[in-house]
């Protein structure tokens, strides 16, 4: 089944300890991006990935980093999680850029006391 | 500053109405407009999408109206029904990688 997935899918933690969201599609997508999803202001992208080893930032970057070493994976990383950070996110794939259809994952969602 | 306007934040119809979300933007250099479906613990689902160069666009019961010299566009939902009851996000992007939301619509259609 094509389908994009997210782990994990609920997380708590406290400011300052170093995360990982993992993102991974089966598609063979070219283009990934995450979003972050909070009440009253939509959902916000933070990074986009238009292939393996190319990252560039989207609206809200700060805070996060990614990588993208491989073509199906796209990792958020939050180094240093402050109540800020405390959303919904989703990782999102398309098979290229130029308005190919977004596949959004299930989503994650975080928790930062 | 929210690139994407939206419009209402939430609206209740009856079955066979149709309600209307409208978005406003302002960065002429948008040329790709999707709108995306939400339903309640799901990620955002595309539900239609149009480009500048047409005015008007239909699949099934979801229509796009684009309105490019008032740099607005709409999603008007024929006939609908309770299963419509979701949260509807406008958004726009210039060059296919950056992608600007609207805040998002609560529909909920009363059978």
């Amino acid at each position: 089944e094509a389908q994009v997935t997210q782990n994990p899918r609920y997380l708590i933690t406290v400011t300052g300890k170093k995360l990982t969201v993992t993102c991974s599609q089966n598609m063979n997508h070219e283009y990934m991006s995450w979003y972050r999803q909070d009440p009253g202001l939509g959902l916000r992208q933070i990074y986009y990935s238009m292939n393996v080893e190319v990252t560039d930032k989207g609206d809200v970057p700060e805070g996060y980093k990614v990588s993208r070493k491989e073509k199906r994976n796209f990792p958020l990383i939050l180094e240093s999680p402050s109540p800020n950070q405390t959303s919904l996110y989703f990782c999102a794939s398309s098979l290229g850029t130029g308005g190919e259809t977004q596949y959004f994952g299930p989503g994650t969602r975080l928790l930062v006391l | 500053q929210q690139q994407v306007k939206q419009s209402p934040q939430s609206l209740i119809v009856q079955k066979g109405g149709i309600p209307i979300i409208n978005c406003a933007y302002e960065n002429t250099a948008f040329d790709y407009f999707p709108w995306y479906q939400q339903f309640p613990g799901k990620g955002p689902a595309l539900l239609i999408a149009i480009r500048p160069d047409v005015s008007e666009k239909k699949e099934g019961r979801f229509t796009i109206s684009f309105n490019k010299s008032a740099k607005q566009f709409s999603l008007h939902i024929m006939d609908s029904q309770p299963g419509d009851s979701a949260t509807y996000f406008c958004a726009a992007s210039k060059d296919g990688n950056q992608f600007y939301f609207g805040t998002g619509t609560s529909l909920t259609v009363i059978p």
